[in-house]
């Protein structure tokens, strides 16, 4: 079973750029979670995707994060503009679904923003 | 209070000796608990769950729950120089169902 995959793994931007991450989640995984995880911290939820639906996006900075999965498959995640502490990487993870609560986890893009 | 907590460490063990990892959560009604490991540089693996009082074993891994003590451990038997990682200790929020990490430990086996 192929796992959840994640692109670009690495992306180095300037300040007040713009950039996306791309994921796709195990297959049959009807949720969706974008993390970001700063260095020396656990993982810390963005938003989480029920099919195509939020379900919570209570931790994403609205006014420059945005994250969308139109068909209740893959999804995106996009920042702009960038800040300086928007350096992080960020991790997709997929879990089945209601009742389901293991998450798997993508390898992740690493973001530097300079 | 952090709803996760965990060891600071880092926790340095000789290979072949018993690593043992610590976190206490705050919700009181948790129900599920999970333990991951996470090598430099890479993802969180999914190695551990656990949702009934006592000790679940998988191959070297344990894990304790005690929730009336609001505690749970991971327990590396054996430990190997390629199980040297940092272990996050991840809960079920009983409110919202989100998963709440702790900062993790990071364990180095000495060969």
């Amino acid at each position: 079973e192929a796992g959840v995959a994640q692109s670009p793994r690495y992306k180095i931007i300037e300040k007040r750029q713009s950039v996306a991450f791309w994921c796709n989640p195990i297959s049959g995984h009807a949720t969706l979670y974008w993390y970001q995880q700063i260095l020396g911290q656990g993982p810390k939820l963005l938003i989480q995707f029920q099919n195509n639906g939020v379900v919570d996006d209570s931790q994403l900075p609205k006014d420059r994060f945005s994250a969308e999965r139109l068909k209740g498959v893959d999804s995106t995640l996009k920042i702009q503009p960038a800040k300086l502490e928007d350096s992080a990487v960020y991790l997709c993870a997929s879990s089945l679904g209601t009742g389901s609560y293991e998450q798997y986890f993508g390898p992740g893009t690493r973001l530097t923003v300079t | 209070q952090k709803e996760v907590e965990q060891n600071s460490g880092p926790l340095s063990v000789p290979e072949g000796a018993i690593a043992s990892l610590n976190c206490t959560y705050s919700d009181r009604v948790s129900q599920s608990f999970f333990w991951y490991r996470q090598y430099s540089g890479k993802s969180p693996e999914l190695i551990m769950s656990i949702y009934s009082n006592g000790d679940k074993e998988d191959g070297r891994f344990t894990a304790q729950l005690n929730k009336a003590s609001q505690y749970v451990s991971l327990l590396i038997r054996d430990s190997q120089p390629s199980d040297s990682a940092t272990y996050l200790c991840a809960v079920i929020r009983s409110n919202d169902y989100k998963l709440s990490f702790g900062a993790g430990t990071t364990v180095t086996v000495r060969a």
